[in-house]
This record gives structure tokens, sequence and C-alpha cells, in this order.
């Protein structure tokens, strides 16, 4: 069992939005701005997507963007496209002795 | 460009000790922006932080694994290691390791490397 709560899928269909959501705790998601995001393709590594809750690293397209609101993070796709089609996990740094805990991960699949 | 390499035996006999090690290229373990970590990914399954090593060498483990695990660097070789005693079936993952940015931000990936625990 993951720290962090992910639904187990989401879907859509291309050119429409979707949102992931990343429940956590005052300990971690909703005590720091440290909320972070991964796109896994199968067999690759994974990419960081969206990092501190809201920023976006160079070459990522701004269709993906990061929210928070207590203790619950979200990753929305607007636009999506057939290539957004991967597991997306998020992970909260959470101080302490705990540090880093991950979600289960949201499988995304384009209709 | 960054890049991080894991290296190491692909198959570990139980109660044995995994050992990996990355080698970063395009830049030092030692800059005082980023700390280098592990991560794996057990098959099938998600991702679980192993630990982190700072610039300047402070280390932190994830409490469910720091009976276990060394984390270590040789800035000599810009490369940091991790070791995990006493594996079992359950360490069989893919290990990543991976540069850490603010927090918990992992912006930099190995290509990750399977790990079997079998004997």
């Amino acid at each position: 069992q993951s720290a962090l709560t992910q639904p187990r899928s989401v879907s859509g269909s291309p050119g429409q939005s979707v949102t992931i959501s990343c429940t956590g705790t005052s300990s971690d998601v909703g005590g720091f701005n440290y909320v972070s995001w991964y796109q896994q393709h199968a067999g690759k590594a994974p990419k960081l997507m969206i990092y501190d809750v809201t920023k976006r690293p160079s070459g990522v397209p701004d269709r993906f963007s990061g929210s928070k609101s207590g203790n619950t993070a979200s990753l929305t796709i607007s636009g999506l496209q057939a290539e957004d089609e991967a597991d997306y996990y998020c992970c909260s740094y959470a101080g302490g002795y705990i540090y880093v805990v991950f979600g289960g991960g949201t499988k995304v699949t384009v209709l | 460009q960054l890049r991080l390499q894991e290296s190491g035996p692909g198959l570990v006999k139980p109660s044995e000790t995994l050992s990996l090690t990355c080698t970063v290229s395009s830049g030092s373990i030692s800059s005082s922006n980023y700390y280098w970590g592990w991560i794996r990914q057990s098959p099938g399954r998600g991702l679980e932080w192993i630990g982190s090593i700072s610039y300047s060498g402070s280390i932190y483990y994830n409490l469910s694994l720091e009976s276990r695990v060394t984390i270590s660097r040789d800035t000599s070789k810009n490369q940091f290691s991790v070791n995990l005693s006493s594996v079992t079936a359950a360490d069989t993952a893919v290990y990543y390791c991976v540069r850490v940015a603010t927090g918990s931000t992992f912006d930099s990936w190995g290509q990750g490397t399977l790990v079997t625990v079998s004997s």
C-alpha cells in the first residue's frame, strides 16, 4: 500500500482533459509545496513532468499542469494526445524521518 | 547533457548483498545544488525511494530499508553506490539512480537496471 493514494486508472478521448488526484496527509502533500509528477511509458524510466506542485521543467508541454488543495494534489492533462498514454506517479516530500513518499501510480488511457 | 548509468550484477542470490554503482557524466556529484539517490520499481508495481546522498555526504534512507541499505559515493570517480544486504525475492526490481533537486524532485534518471534475486 502506497503512502499517497491515486486512482488506478483514468481515460479520455483525444483533445479532452483528464485530472489525476494524489491524496496524502498534512505530513506530506499538505505540509510542503514539494509535490512532483512523473510520466512513465512502458519499459522506460520515469520522466519528471511537474515539480514544486505547479512548475514545469523545460521541454514539458504546457498542457500538463499541477495544483494542490489541502492534502490533495492534482495533475491535469489538457488536450489529451495519444502519446500521453502512460503511467503517472505523484511524489511528495514528507520531511522528518520519512523524507519521500510516492503514489501507487495511475494508468492514463487515451480512448 | 547530464547522464546517469547504473551498473552491477543482474542476478543476486537470496541472503547476499546487492551492489550497484551509478556513474554520472556531464555533471558533478559534488555540485552544491543537488542530491543523488536510488529508486526501485518491483515488477508491475510502483516506485519506491531507497535513499539519497547529498553533495556534502549526508545520507537519508527509506525507514523500511534503513537496516539493510548503505549509500556511498566516490567523488574522484564521480560515482555513487547502493548496497542492500540480506536480499530476498521481494528485492527483485528495476533499480534507478537519480539526481535529486528541491525537496523530492527527481529531475534526471538513469535507464534503470533489473536485479533479480534468485538462487
